[in-house]
C-alpha cells in the first residue's frame, strides 16, 4: 500500500462544473497536507494547505480534510479549461524528520 | 515575488559523464530539498538540509549522487557518472522551516543518452 494514493485519472468535468479530487494516507500522524497543480513539464505550483479537520476555501478552491477517515480531498468550482493539469497531493509525515510524501497525480481534464 | 531559482532549466549528458544542478533558495528559507521528479509520478525526495547539515538523504543513491549546501544558502547537486536511469525532472524547493509550505523552483530537466 503506498503512503499517499491518488487516482491517477484522467478526470473529465465540463467547464463550470465542480471538479473533485481526492486523497488517502496511511500515517495516522500526519500532520499538515497540501495540494500542489503541476501543468505538464512544469514543475508543482502549491494551491492550499490545510491543518485541521473541515473545509478551507480559498477562491474557487476548497480543501477538505478528513484525519478519521485518513482523506483529504480537493474542490474546484466554475472549472476552467486553464485548471486542466495534474493536481498532487503531498502529506507531511507525523513521526521523525519533516518528510512530505507525494502521491502520484490525478490528472484532471476540463472540456470547454 | 520571491522565487526559487534552479540551473539549468535543461541539460543533456551523455551516460558516465557527470553533472551538476544549482539551486538557489528563497531568501530565508532554512529548509532545502531536493526531488526527483519521473514522468507520471510524483516527487520523490533525495535529500534535506536543514542550513547547511544533512536531515534527510536516505533515498538519495550515495555512490553515484551527491548533495551539498555550504554556506546553508544555495545547493549543488550532483550525478556521477550519470545512468540511462537517471533521467528525469529534477526539483528543488525551499520551506521557511521544516514542516511549512515548500515552493518549487521550475526544475532542471536531465536527458541521459
Amino acid at each position: 500500500q503506498k503512503e499517499v494514493e491518488q487516482n491517477s485519472g484522467p478526470l473529465s468535468v465540463p467547464e463550470g462544473a465542480i471538479a473533485s479530487l481526492n486523497c488517502t494516507y496511511s500515517d495516522r500522524g500526519s500532520q499538515s497536507f497540501f495540494w500542489y497543480r503541476q501543468y505538464s513539464g512544469k514543475s508543482p505550483e502549491l494551491i492550499m494547505s490545510i491543518y485541521s479537520n473541515g473545509d478551507k476555501e480559498d477562491g474557487r478552491f476548497t480543501a477538505q480534510l478528513n484525519k478519521a477517515s485518513q482523506y483529504v480531498s480537493l474542490l474546484i468550482r466554475d472549472s476552467q479549461p486553464s485548471d486542466s493539469a495534474t493536481y498532487l497531493c503531498a502529506v507531511l509525515r507525523g513521526s521523525g524528520t519533516y518528510k512530505y510524501i507525494f502521491g502520484t497525480g490525478t490528472r484532471l481534464k476540463v472540456l470547454a | 515575488e520571491a522565487e526559487v531559482a534552479q540551473s539549468p532549466r535543461y541539460k543533456i549528458t551523455e551516460k558516465s559523464q557527470a553533472v551538476a544542478f544549482w539551486c538557489d533558495p528563497i531568501s530565508g528559507h532554512a529548509t532545502l530539498y531536493w526531488y526527483r521528479q519521473i514522468l507520471g509520478q510524483g516527487p520523490e525526495l533525495l535529500v534535506q538540509f536543514q542550513d547547511e547539515s544533512v536531515v534527510d538523504d536516505s533515498q538519495l543513491p550515495k555512490d553515484r549522487f551527491s548533495a551539498e549546501r555550504l554556506k546553508g544558502v544555495d545547493s549543488t547537486l550532483k550525478i556521477q557518472p550519470a545512468e540511462l536511469g537517471d533521467s528525469a525532472m529534477y526539483l528543488c524547493a525551499s520551506s521557511p522551516h521544516a514542516g511549512l509550505e515548500q515552493y518549487f523552483g521550475p526544475g532542471t530537466r536531465l536527458t541521459v543518452t
